[in-house]
């Protein structure tokens, strides 16, 4: 069955280090998606990507957070100055064009640790 | 609005006896509902979903989880455990044909199956 990859699986940074998260999604899929959950919260929206720019953010995802699909099978998050509170899970998602617009399939997650 | 409450943070369970994962759910609207499935190091799965069809839905594994109006509920359920089960669900639900932004998730319940 296809998966939506994520890498890593886990990484420890320094507080205002960069970051970048990678995920392959499923190859037929056009929809892309960024997902977080902190420790003990649940998991809320970061953002939406489709035909190359961002189709929707939610307040959480300001100015430190960029998204980019930089050839046809990665789509990557960044962070461009992590902070104590960015510490989370970040699950990556994807769906295809047939499937209903909240039928996603997700990845492992990237656990990030701030320090 | 809409809101998750997913009344069990652990449930623990024999293998052989029935699985019950309780999901409450609050909406202004007739929703689509979901349950995912997140086994250690894997994605989280989808399992079944209610987009008002028939209110008893059956998924993957022997899972169903049946759409009560008058309870605002959408528990999971599976006659027999069996130790793959083991794993941590999360009950979501969305406006009907809602954006990946409008998925609510639940805080997720972690199911022990006991041998």
């Amino acid at each position: 069955e296809p998966e939506v990859t994520q890498t890593p699986s886990h990484q420890v940074t320094q507080m205002g280090q960069e970051v970048i998260l990678r995920c392959v999604p499923i190859s037929n899929h056009l929809y892309f998606y960024w997902y977080r959950q902190i420790l003990g919260q649940k998991v809320e929206f970061l953002v939406s990507f489709y035909n190359n720019e961002i189709s929707e953010k939610s307040e959480i995802f300001d100015d430190q957070f960029s998204v980019e699909r930089p050839d046809g099978s990665n789509f990557t998050l960044k962070i461009r100055s992590t902070k104590l509170e960015d510490s989370a899970m970040y699950f990556c998602a994807s769906r295809s064009l047939a499937s209903g617009a909240n039928v996603l399939t997700f990845g492992a997650g990237s656990r990030l640790t701030v320090l | 609005a809409q809101s998750v409450t997913q009344l069990d943070s652990h449930v623990s369970v024999s293998e052989g006896t029935p699985v019950l994962l309780r999901c409450n759910y609050s909406s202004s609207y007739s929703p689509s509902l979901f349950w995912y499935v997140q086994h250690p190091n894997k994605g989280l799965q989808l399992l079944l979903k209610y987009t008002s069809a028939a209110t008893l839905v059956k998924g993957i594994n022997g899972f169903e989880a049946e759409f009560k109006k008058s309870e605002t509920s959408f528990h999971l359920t599976k006659p027999s455990a069996h130790m793959s089960d083991a794993a941590e669900y999360f009950c979501v639900v969305s406006p009907p044909s809602g954006s990946a932004r409008q998925l609510t998730f639940g805080s997720g319940t972690q199911l022990t199956v006991l041998p």
